[in-house]
């Protein structure tokens, strides 16, 4: 069975700071995998996917996403954080099956220091 | 282009009262639509799923219940909420998720007091 394990709950970076939030994936056939942002108060919104091209996947608002299988990680990063970024992130993977319906990570809350 | 609507935005409801939470897609046709709940500290939980008209897959038993009506329209009821019920529901469709992944609605508070 398909599932995602997204490590840490919290992230807090400064300003201007490197941004990593790590995404791990079990699946038994090749994945699908997503990365959502959600505001405060608002819906999901999609940021990046993979789906067997290029595996390093270019996103909306500077962030990016590295597939690697043999570490069967899908992790997002940003090379210098805005206060704008500060949301929750959830990482996603198709479930392989003839809906493809995503198994979504519990999310990482980010928070952005001046 | 395809859009989504999702009413009320926020609802304050006492406990036992029914429930109505509907969800609309425009231009698109036959989409899984999906409700999820995002309660405190829980992330994101699928409530329901449908593939077509009357098809419903339900996740998680509970209260609640789902309805498809019409190809682009989703509604999720109660006939008597709980406390537990209260959270954050969202809509979401798709037409080929492995591939597009969801669009989601822009949600509904809902506070059962």
């Amino acid at each position: 069975a398909q599932s995602v394990t997204q490590l840490g709950s919290h992230v807090s970076v400064s300003e201007g700071a490197l941004v990593l939030l790590r995404c791990n994936y079990s699946s038994s056939v090749p994945p699908y995998l997503f990365w959502y942002v959600q505001y405060p108060n608002q819906g999901l919104q999609l940021l990046l996917k993979y789906t067997s091209a290029a595996t390093l996947v270019k996103g909306i608002n500077g962030f990016e996403a590295e597939f690697k299988k043999s570490e069967t990680s899908f992790h997002l990063t940003k090379p210098s954080a805005h206060m704008s970024d500060a949301a929750e992130y959830f990482c996603a993977v198709s479930d392989g099956g003839s809906q493809g319906n995503l198994i979504f990570g519990k999310g990482t809350k980010l928070s952005v220091k001046p | 282009s395809q859009t989504i609507h999702q009413w009320p935005a926020t609802l304050v409801q006492p406990v036992g009262s029914p429930l109505s939470l509907e969800c609309t897609v425009e231009g698109t046709s036959n989409p899984n639509l999906y409700w999820y709940r995002q309660a405190a500290g829980r992330g994101l939980q699928l409530l329901f799923y449908s593939v077509g008209i009357g098809q419903i897959s339900s996740e998680v038993p509970q209260n609640l219940s789902a309805s498809r009506p019409q190809d682009r329209q989703f509604i999720l009821s109660s006939k008597k909420l709980l406390l537990s019920d209260s959270g954050f529901y969202l809509c979401a469709w798709s037409v080929q998720p492995a591939v597009y992944g969801y669009t989601f609605g822009s949600g509904t508070r809902l506070t059962v007091v």
